[in-house]
């Protein structure tokens, strides 16, 4: 099974804040992502938090990271209608070629 | 500075044939990996190379092969093709430090579609 955990489905109305949660296992993960989806497209990093921080913001994007609790989230502001897709978040564990584990992804459906 | 590409963009193969996928590294990225991704999941991590060596493997059959060249563009061969085999293959390039902090960066895919 996936080591890395998303909830499926979000929907938000535009304008809104979106929260992406994400779960994972791997204790020794350095490096913790996010990348978007868009229907026939590959993905697209949006943005990236190291293990030993906690917050992260760029722009309209906040990462918290919960490392005690192995928990991830990604917080969009003023969500567009452009932010629906489907949204990825991923681990790096410690080993030296960097293999990314993801999960199974949210799709995010913003509504007017 | 170009980003990652891959060609072909579709690809519609029949079972037990063979397949060959190609990338092009982003400019500067010494390190490229690949990922399979079935419709409805996250991409799963096939192998690594680093300077023309495979670097690293995912729970992926000897079936499945690559190559990186030294301008740092890559193959990904698959053979005896089987229906499971569809879906998008993704490859990803990044610059290898000393220190893992090596972002990857994805291109486009290639949808493979096995009959």
């Amino acid at each position: 099974g996936e080591d890395v955990e998303q909830s499926l489905f979000l929907s938000v109305r535009e304008g809104d804040s979106s929260v992406i949660n994400c779960t994972y296992t791997d204790s020794s993960s350095t490096y913790l992502y996010w990348y978007k989806q868009e229907p026939g497209a590959g993905l697209q990093l949006l943005t990236y938090i190291f293990s030993n921080m906690d917050m992260k913001q760029d722009q309209r994007l906040t990462v918290l990271l919960n490392k005690k609790d192995k928990h991830l989230s990604l917080r969009i502001a003023d969500t567009q209608t452009g932010d629906s897709a489907i949204y990825f978040c991923a681990e790096r564990g410690t080993d030296s070629w960097g293999k990314l584990q993801f999960g199974a992804g949210t799709q995010v459906v913003v509504t007017p | 500075e170009t980003g990652v590409t891959q060609s072909p963009t579709h690809l519609i193969k029949t079972r037990g044939q063979q397949v060959t996928l190609r990338c092009s590294s982003q400019s500067g990225h010494n390190t490229v990996s690949w990922y399979q991704q079935a419709l409805g999941q996250g991409p799963q991590f096939i192998f690594q190379y680093y300077r023309e060596e495979e670097n690293g493997r995912g729970n992926f059959p000897p079936r499945f092969s690559g190559l990186q060249f030294p301008n740092y563009s890559s193959e990904l061969n698959v053979n005896a093709l089987e229906l499971d085999d569809s879906a998008l293959y993704l490859c990803a390039s990044s610059f290898r430090r000393v220190h893992p902090t090596d972002t990857q960066y994805f291109g486009p895919g290639t949808r493979l579609t096995v009959l």
